[in-house]
């Protein structure tokens, strides 16, 4: 595709439940990275990917949230009983090939709106 | 730990003028800097990104500049109209790391 796509664009649970998003990067994109938008918190990095390793999972914010990536381009975000704090738009970016060391931008989708209610 | 900083939050001007939108940042020891601009509802779109050993660069009718030293970037935009209207968010990628450090944003309104 022309851009990054994630769904579903909109996810309404209910608290407790668990939730999957979907990020498809651009294709030939190696690097792929997911981020969490929220009111009180602006963007914020969760995880990033380069093909199917993870060498950085810092901003994973605990340890009901997990991510894959499988086949260096499908990547899904896990969230386990969900609670109300989570509540944010999650968005997916990809690059080229590492985007610092390579000076690359990060290319973004319109990301997932979650609520938990 | 990294921290930025936009200035102002929020920005109204009318049709036609030039404005400066700010960006500090704490720790100058980063690989590059990146301006974005996100419209309701969407994602973010790159607009500009400078590389740690540029002093600016220009798009169209955007001017970013860099101050490493300093820790301070600028957007400038020249002759604004109603549909520059968008939230300008500026990131910093750290040295030795792949992710992005965001501002909060400065949200723009150009008026007809």
């Amino acid at each position: 595709g022309a851009g990054v796509s994630q769904s579903p664009s909109n996810k309404v649970t209910e608290k407790g439940k668990d939730v999957e998003l979907r990020c498809d990067p651009i294709s030939g994109h190696t690097a792929l990275y997911w981020y969490r938008q929220s009111l009180g918190q602006g963007l914020e990095f969760l995880i990033y990917f380069q093909g199917n390793s993870a060498p950085d999972k810092s901003g994973l914010p605990s340890d009901r949230f997990s991510a894959e990536r499988t086949g260096g381009s499908v990547s899904t975000l896990t969230i386990q009983r969900t609670q109300q704090e989570d509540s944010a738009v999650y968005l997916c970016a990809s690059s080229l090939v590492w985007a610092a060391y390579s000076n690359q931008p990060q290319h973004f989708g319109d990301g997932t709106r979650l609520s938990i209610l | 730990k990294q921290e930025v900083t936009q200035i102002p939050a929020a920005l109204s001007v009318p049709e036609g003028e030039n404005l400066v939108l700010n960006c500090s940042f704490t720790d100058s020891a980063i690989y590059n800097l990146q301006w974005f601009r996100q419209d309701p509802g969407k994602g973010l779109t790159s607009l500009l990104l400078i590389q740690s050993s540029q002093r600016e660069q220009t798009s169209g009718r955007l001017n970013a500049s860099l101050d490493k030293s300093s820790g301070r970037s600028t957007l400038y935009i020249a002759a604004s109209q109603p549909g520059d209207s968008a939230t300008y968010l500026c990131a910093v990628t750290q040295g030795g790391s792949e992710k992005l450090v965001f501002g909060k944003g400065t949200k723009l309104t150009v008026n007809p």
